[in-house]
């Protein structure tokens, strides 16, 4: 059975702070992305990656997954409150993605 | 864009009750899921569709039924309403199944009491 490790579980700051969340597994994944989702919504794709070793950058945040394609880091700079919300890891392979259980960010102004 | 629509947006239900929560997505994705949320548990597959009257099996799939005779329309209904059901239910559509990225709806928040 594929399983996705987020780290921390939940993260609390101060604006202006940086910070990074980790995604990790003991499998192979084809692509890894990423989703914020915010209190009342579903997730919303921020982005996907599919090479190893590859960083993507999307304003403030980066994205990098990891060399043997099992682990990938979100990096955001200069955290502001409207970072706040539910950011979840997921990969996939032949089949449905595989969804980590999240990290809870508060960012306080 | 209206993209993935789910309704309703609240519901409750008495134990025992029947409900079908509802989805349509405008995108003619041809993959689309259905997911329970509960605190701190991630998101779980219930069940999904590869395409127009083809559904499988997700991770959770007992007491919840689908059926997909449409490319559009993916529902998912429950039968016999237990306390355990209660969750939030998310419907999604995606291109293709592990690659490309999900599209959400924003949710049916479900209570049974």
């Amino acid at each position: 059975t594929q399983l996705l490790e987020q780290s921390p579980q939940f993260l609390s700051i101060q604006e202006g702070e940086n910070l990074t969340v980790y995604c990790n597994s003991s499998s192979v994944f084809s692509s890894l992305q990423w989703y914020r989702q915010e209190p009342g919504e579903g997730p919303v794709l921020l982005v996907t990656v599919v090479t190893g070793g590859e960083v993507k950058k999307l304003k403030r945040l980066t994205f990098q997954f990891g060399d043997a394609r099992k682990d990938s880091s979100l990096h955001i700079t200069a955290a502001q409150p409207g970072d706040t919300g539910l950011y979840l890891c997921a990969g996939g392979s032949q089949g449905n993605l595989i969804f980590g259980k999240g990290t809870k960010l508060s960012v306080k102004p | 864009n209206a993209g993935v629509t789910q309704t309703p947006k609240f519901r409750i239900l008495k134990i025992g009750q029947s409900m079908t929560l509802q989805c349509t997505q405008d995108m003619n994705h041809n993959y689309m899921y259905w997911y329970r949320q509960d605190p701190g548990m991630g998101l779980k597959l219930i069940y999904y569709s590869v395409g127009a009257g083809i559904t499988d099996k997700g991770e959770v799939p007992n007491g919840y039924n689908v059926s997909r005779s449409t490319t559009e329309d993916f529902p998912l209904r429950l039968e016999l309403a237990a306390p355990s059901q209660t969750s939030v239910y998310f419907c999604a559509s995606s291109y293709l199944a592990g690659r490309s990225g999900y599209t959400f709806g924003s949710g049916t928040r479900l209570t049974v009491v």
